[in-house]
């Protein structure tokens, strides 16, 4: 069955604009998680959703948001764009959410390049 | 806040030779996993520990949890060029905030 897919898989943007990236779980599950990877800070946890319900979010600006719709499919939107936003954004999807959750699938992510 | 350290940062061996990386967190996990991730590739789940001891082996690759449920550790035997990538711990704790806490992860390279 398909993975976990992701687009756009490479996007450039400037400084002050705000993109919105897409994420579209394994069939089934129900859990999707974001992570932010940067070469300093290894993965850093954003948000996860469950059911269109954010279950847990971790330490980043208010000018990070994301949304799961009633399909499981999740997007994240960064507004207000900065230099420091360029990373690689991961989407992981799980069968459960919480402490249950096992083993996280990945997406290949979306590479952002903020000039 | 939870802090996953993980150590070494990087290491570089020849063909043959075994690996290790270790995992410390601050505070006491529900489980933790680990995951490899290929250059320019995304991180694949290797394996799930949940109690405390607890030893797991994939072909050359050992997996230990510790007793105290805080450090958790992964070698590699006899190391091949297939190995080479970044290993991540993640640890999660228990009760509301379970969210999964990554290390930064062991940058593995192996020369032939």
């Amino acid at each position: 069955k398909a993975g976990v897919t992701q687009t756009p898989r490479y996007l450039i943007k400037t400084r002050g604009q705000q993109v919105t990236l897409s994420c579209s779980p394994i069939s089934g599950h129900r859990s999707v998680s974001w992570y932010q990877q940067t070469p300093g800070q290894g993965l850093q946890f954003l948000f996860e959703y469950f059911s269109e319900t954010q279950r847990n979010k971790g330490n980043f600006p208010g000018r990070f948001s994301g949304r799961q719709f009633s399909n499981s499919r999740s997007e994240m939107n960064v507004s207000t764009l900065e230099l420091g936003d360029s990373a690689l954004y991961l989407c992981a999807s799980s069968l459960k959410a919480g402490g249950t959750a096992g083993e996280l699938f990945f997406g290949e992510g979306s590479r952002l390049t903020v000039l | 806040g939870q802090q996953v350290m993980q150590i070494p940062q990087y290491q570089h061996v020849q063909e043959g030779e075994d690996f290790t990386t270790y995992c410390n967190s601050s505070t006491t996990l529900s489980n933790i996993q680990w995951y490899k991730q290929r250059p320019g590739g995304h991180p694949v789940f290797l394996i799930q520990l949940v109690k405390s001891g607890e030893v797991k082996k994939q072909k050359r690759l050992t997996f230990q949890f510790g007793e105290a449920k805080k450090n958790s550790s992964l070698h590699i035997t006899a190391t091949q060029t297939t190995d080479v990538g970044t290993y991540f711990c993640a640890g999660r704790r228990g009760g509301s905030n379970y969210k999964l806490t990554f290390g930064k992860g062991t940058l593995l390279t192996v020369n032939p």
